[in-house]
């Protein structure tokens, strides 16, 4: 079993629609991250956060540590939030050690 | 705006070949990493540094090796590239040991080995 799930690994949406990309995990944790990567591109982070909740925009990131889960909410969705969206969690260790969930690839079509 | 520079975007080497891949960041951040990206197992660590001149294996070392002689470069070594290292290489950075830090990607170098 992985220790960073994402659910679902592929998502198509229609532009306008409001997307949940989910993140589950096994490990103690001290910061979890999600990231955005667009085909071709580099990885861009678009949160980090270790309790509660986060919003940038029309992204919303929350976080439930006793449940070790996070979600990651896009509003009115738009064909440029095509991208792989990438959860990653930062250990309880003595250096920055980082696992990164397989990703959850995102289609919205106009 | 943090900014981690990697040389090659694209580049195409042969079977047997010393394969430099360079990375900056300019924000003196303690912690480099770097990391490989297959289609199916997602980003795996190759080796990382908490300092100039330390290094630590991660889970993928095998055929690589690392240098950081300044805090702001974090070079990766392939000595003789194989085919099964044709891969898209993405370094980071984040702020020192003990600080859990933001994560600074380059833009990725997409090796492919002939």
């Amino acid at each position: 079993k992985n220790e960073v799930e994402q659910s679902p690994q592929n998502l198509t949406a229609q532009e306008g629609e409001f997307i949940t990309i989910n993140c589950s995990y096994s490990v103690g944790i001290s910061a979890l991250h999600w990231l955005q990567q667009h085909p071709g591109g580099g990885i861009v982070s678009l949160f980090m956060l270790s309790s509660g909740k986060k919003k940038h925009g029309r992204l919303i990131a929350t976080i439930n540590i006793q449940e070790k889960h996070s979600s990651l909410h896009i509003t009115a969705s738009h064909p440029r939030d095509s991208a792989v969206y990438i959860c990653a969690v930062h250990l309880k260790t003595s250096y920055d050690k980082v696992i990164f969930g397989p990703g959850t690839s995102l289609s919205v079509i106009p | 705006d943090v900014k981690v520079t990697q040389s090659s975007r694209y580049l195409v080497k042969r079977t047997g070949e010393k394969v430099f891949l360079e990375c900056v960041q300019d924000m003196d951040h303690e912690n480099m990493f770097w990391y490989r990206q297959d289609p199916g197992l997602g980003l795996r660590l190759i080796y990382f540094s908490y300092d100039v001149k330390m290094k630590e294996k991660g889970d993928i070392p095998e055929g690589y090796s690392v240098s950081r002689e300044k805090k702001e470069r974090f070079s990766l070594i392939l000595e003789s590239a194989s085919t099964n290292q044709t891969s898209m290489y993405l370094c980071a950075s984040s702020p020192g040991t003990g600080i859990t830090g933001e994560l600074f990607f380059g833009e990725g170098s997409r090796l492919t080995v002939l």
